[in-house]
């Protein structure tokens, strides 16, 4: 049974830093995995998608690397502002099935 | 873009109640849904997919006695939690795909407290 792991649980930084927040998963076999946010009260929105041919996704100040052989991936976001502050998912997909890791809740103080 | 929105937002109900949640796609048709819980400081497990005009389907270890899924429209499929307990109070969040299976459109979730 595919299990994705998210490190670390929680993470405050001060503005400006810029950060990584990591994801492990057990099973290679994945088709894709997305990085998501999750905001209180709000749904969650999809970040970046990697196929699992590719190598890394990009999309303004974020950027995720996908290592399938490996089982990890990693979301960087470059100077970090507080209205990133939110609880970041990491997510694989495979088999029509969303296998989630529990996230990492980050803060960025002002 | 898409939107999919959940009813209520919150919810507490006392031990031994039944309580329904409601998941719409606001602009667009799902002939399929899926039905998510999140508890606290742990990841989002799927519960269930709900299929318009069909049963839906349960993941291992889900009472589909206890937890009724209705998809009565291509916009709506809700999910009740019959016979509520404490155990039972989390963070429910529903979501529809979009053009490909792997985009999904959440919900802004459900809280509930079984008290």
């Amino acid at each position: 049974k595919q299990e994705v792991t998210q490190i670390p649980a929680a993470l405050s930084v001060p503005e400006g830093e810029n950060l990584v927040l990591n994801c492990s998963f057990t099973d290679s076999a994945i088709y894709n995995l997305q990085w998501f946010r999750q905001d209180p009260g709000k749904g969650l929105t999809s970040l970046l998608l990697i196929q699992s041919s590719q190598r890394e996704q990009t999309s303004g100040r974020l950027n995720a690397s996908l290592d399938k052989s490996s089982g990890r991936s990693t979301l960087y976001i470059a100077a970090s502002q507080p209205g990133d502050s939110a609880t970041y998912l990491c997510a694989v997909y495979n088999f029509n099935k969303f296998y989630f890791g529990s996230g990492t809740k980050l803060n960025v103080k002002p | 873009g898409a939107v999919v929105s959940q009813h209520p937002s919150w919810v507490i109900c006392k031990s031994g109640t039944s309580v329904k949640i409601e998941c719409r796609s606001l602009d667009f048709q799902a002939t399929t849904m899926f039905w998510y819980r999140q508890f606290p400081k742990q990841s989002l497990m799927l519960m269930a997919t709900s299929n318009e005009g069909s049963k839906a389907t349960y993941e291992q270890g889900v009472e589909k006695d206890k937890f009724l899924i209705n998809h009565a429209s291509l916009t709506l499929s809700t999910l009740t939690v019959t016979s509520a307990h404490p155990e039972d109070s989390s963070f429910y969040i529903c979501s529809a795909p979009g053009q490909t299976r792997e985009t999904q459109y959440f919900g802004p979730g459900t809280r509930l407290l079984v008290l």
